[in-house]
C-alpha cells in the first residue's frame, strides 16, 4: 500500500514570508519517484520537480527548494520570499509500482 | 508538444445514464491514470494501467469501469451515473524512461454534473 500526507490544509502568510509545504509519504518499495505539481486558480497542473528514492540531494531552482529525507519519508517543499503568484493549490505525489498517488493538497495564500 | 486530450470540458449527465469520458495522449505513453478531484480532497485515483489492455483498480474504483484497447485511448465508463460521482475528472500519462518514471502529463479536465 502507498499513501501520501500533507497535513497542512491551508496556509496563509504575507508576501515575502518563506513558506514551507509538508510531504509524508509510505511506501514498501525501495524504488519510487516523489513529485510536486502546482494548481493554480486557472486549473491546470503544473509540474514543479521529481525526484528518485536514490537521490536524497536536495534541490533548489529560484525561490523554490526541496528537502527530501528518506529517514523520516519526507519530502517537503519551501517557497523562498512569497509572492502573490504563488497562491495555488499545491500537490505531492508518489509512483511506484505504476501507481501514482496524490496528496490531497495544500492551499497556499499569499496576501500582498 | 506533449498533449493529453480529454474529450469533453463540461458534461450533465442524467441519473442512471452510462457514461463515457475519453483521454487520448499522444506521446506513446505506457502508463495512463484517472482521477477525480473534489475540493479538500485532492486528486483520488480511480484506475490506472500500464500497458494496453491491462488496468488497475486505483483507491476509489467503485462505480467506474475502465477500457484501453489502444496504447493511446484510455477511456473512464460510469456504469449507472450518479449524483455523488458529481465532480472533476482528470486524465494523465506518464512514460518508464531511461531515467525513470517521467512526470505525468494531464489533460485539461472534465466537469461532469449528474442530475
Amino acid at each position: 500500500a502507498q499513501k501520501v500526507t500533507q497535513a497542512q490544509t491551508e496556509i496563509s502568510v504575507v508576501e515575502k514570508e518563506d513558506v514551507t509545504l509538508d510531504c509524508v509519504y509510505e511506501t514498501r518499495d525501495t524504488t519510487y519517484y516523489l513529485f510536486w505539481y502546482k494548481q493554480p486558480p486557472s486549473g491546470e497542473l503544473v509540474f514543479l520537480i521529481r525526484r528518485n528514492s536514490f537521490d536524497e540531494q536536495n534541490e533548489i531552482s529560484g525561490r523554490y527548494s526541496w528537502n527530501f529525507q528518506k529517514s523520516t519519508s519526507s519530502f517537503n517543499f519551501t517557497i523562498t520570499a512569497s509572492q502573490v503568484v504563488d497562491s495555488a493549490v499545491y500537490f505531492c505525489a508518489l509512483f511506484n509500482d505504476y501507481k501514482l498517488s496524490f496528496g490531497a493538497g495544500t492551499t497556499v495564500t499569499v496576501r500582498a | 508538444d506533449v498533449k493529453v486530450t480529454q474529450s469533453s470540458r463540461y458534461l450533465v449527465k442524467r441519473t442512471g445514464e452510462k457514461v463515457f469520458l475519453e483521454c487520448v495522449q499522444d506521446m506513446d505513453h505506457e502508463n495512463m491514470f484517472w482521477y477525480r478531484q473534489d475540493p479538500g480532497l485532492g486528486l483520488r485515483l480511480i484506475y490506472f494501467s500500464y500497458d494496453v489492455k491491462m488496468k488497475e483498480k486505483g483507491d476509489i474504483p467503485e462505480g467506474y469501469s475502465v477500457s484501453r484497447e489502444k496504447k493511446e485511448r484510455f477511456s473512464l465508463i460510469l456504469e449507472s451515473a450518479s449524483t455523488n460521482q458529481t465532480s472533476m475528472y482528470l486524465c494523465a500519462s506518464s512514460f518508464p524512461g531511461q531515467g525513470g518514471n517521467t512526470e505525468a502529463f494531464f489533460g485539461q479536465g472534465t466537469r461532469l454534473t449528474v442530475v
